[in-house]
């Protein structure tokens, strides 16, 4: 067990739909990093948070925005969805800081369905 | 992109060491290297880091060149529970806009 806790583990809805996706990192890390898997793909890098603040992004597309909280929790938010959405998200967590090297930890992912 | 090139699958005979090599050329004097796993289509596992020395902890080894333009991960003694997809990365010690880039990696398969 990771300690990061992703929720829902499955989510199936229909294109067009708006869904949000939940991360709770492990206790104590200030770095959240969310990540896009497509069937027999490998991992995309969306967008990086730390304590709050949008560190990186990476090929995230505008319909998708994500939000780090006070409590650390995280949200990813998937709108206008296309077919194509349909993915593993995963989101990692670390403890972050600049010049501190921390590996990150992957939750268990959210599978997200598009029909 | 990636920074590292993996070759895109390995086998390896159950018990016997997996040595998994990774190529990253362009590395800087500030970048680590790091390893991780995923099995089927579980969230990815750290495994190990490290900098220009070698490492080592209870799940592999990290051997890197002195130029450091390459490394290789070391699984001592495979088992079938090591058939996973291994991950390659360098990532800079200044973790502040840290876009941590995973490429292809390694299927590793190990047969009974």
């Amino acid at each position: 067990d990771s300690g990061v806790t992703q929720t829902p583990k499955h989510l199936i809805t229909a294109t067009g739909q708006r869904v949000t996706l939940r991360c709770s990192p492990r206790s104590g890390d200030l770095s959240v990093y969310w990540y896009q898997q497509s069937l027999d793909q490998g991992l995309q890098f969306l967008i990086h948070y730390y304590n709050g603040e949008e560190r990186a992004k990476g090929n995230i597309l505008e319909r998708f925005s994500a939000q780090q909280f006070p409590d650390l929790h995280s949200e990813l938010n998937l709108s206008s969805l296309e077919l194509g959405d349909s993915a593993l998200y995963f989101c990692a967590s670390s403890v972050g800081g600049t010049g501190y090297q921390s590996p990150l930890h992957f939750g268990n992912g959210t599978r997200l369905t598009v029909t | 992109d990636a920074k590292t090139t993996q070759p895109p699958s390995m086998d390896c005979a159950e018990g016997r060491a997996a040595n998994l090599p990774c190529n990253h050329s362009t590395i800087s004097g500030n970048e680590y290297v790091y390893w991780y796993r995923q099995i089927h289509s579980q969230g990815p596992q750290y495994i190990i880091h490290g900098l220009k020395n070698n490492e080592t902890n209870e799940m592999a080894s990290l051997i890197i060149t002195e130029d450091r333009k390459s490394s290789t991960l070391i699984l001592p003694h495979a088992t079938l529970r090591d058939t996973a997809v291994y991950y390659c990365i360098v990532r800079a010690t200044k973790n502040r806009d840290d876009k941590i880039i995973f490429g292809k990696g390694t299927r590793l398969h190990i047969l009974p």
